[in-house]
């Protein structure tokens, strides 16, 4: 079946610049997770969504970071007034419910560059 | 609150070596325990995971992990390395219950000679 998909795949923009970037999660998947990678880092948590319930959005770096999601199924990433330090890779994942939820299947990731 | 310590960020190991990943986590009550793998240039893929039972978990690729209460680690191990295994590879530890956020360790990016 198909896995979580990342658009677009690479995205450079110019500082102060707005960027959206698109998550779809595997179909039935309650749970969707945002990270940020950048380079040669781990993975630094940004939100996390879990079905209709309030998302947690304790790991957003800013207010020029949100997140939205559309029931249990696309997400959509928005970085406002883009820095140069917001470069990285966004990865998104998405989980089962029930025991299982622990475990992530993550997309392909976005790579943002903010000149 | 939860924590990963992944203590090696280079791991370098010639090809047809074994090889052993360390991984140590803290942790209240009975953890949810995985390895990922990232190849450059991609998302995670999930190696193995424990979440009770046999400490001794069998994953894809040929790898394998134990889950040492008394030392708090979770090393991932592979009796033979390819060189198609260079990648990152992350520990994650998650909540057995309660919030479902894991936490990722920092990574160790395995390098094989040829």
């Amino acid at each position: 079946g198909a896995g979580v998909s990342q658009s677009p795949s690479n995205k450079v923009t110019e500082k102060g610049k707005d960027v959206e970037l698109r998550c779809d999660p595997i179909s039935g998947h309650t749970a969707l997770y945002w990270y940020r990678q950048r380079l040669g880092q781990g993975l630094e948590f940004l939100i996390y969504f879990q079905g209709n319930s309030a998302p947690d959005k304790s790991g957003l770096p800013s207010d020029r970071f949100s997140a939205e999601r559309t029931g249990e199924s696309v997400s959509t990433l928005t970085i406002q007034r883009t820095q140069q330090e917001d470069s990285a890779v966004y990865l998104c994942a998405s989980s089962p419910p029930g025991l299982a939820g622990n475990e992530q299947f993550f997309g392909p990731g976005t790579r943002l560059t903010v000149l | 609150a939860q924590s990963v310590t992944q203590p090696d960020i280079h791991i370098t190991v010639s090809e047809g070596a074994s090889l052993e990943l360390r991984c140590n986590y803290s942790y209240g009550a009975t953890p949810y325990l995985f390895w990922y793998v990232q190849s450059p240039g991609q998302g995670l893929q999930l190696l193995l995971k424990y979440f009770s039972g046999d400490t001794l978990v069998q994953g894809i690729k040929g790898f394998e992990a134990e889950f040492k209460r008394s030392q708090s680690s979770f090393n991932l191990r592979k009796p033979s390395v390819h060189w198609s295994d260079a990648a990152e590879y992350f520990c994650a530890v998650g909540a057995s219950g309660g919030s479902y956020i894991p936490t990722f360790g920092r990574g160790t990016s395995l390098i094989v000679h040829p």
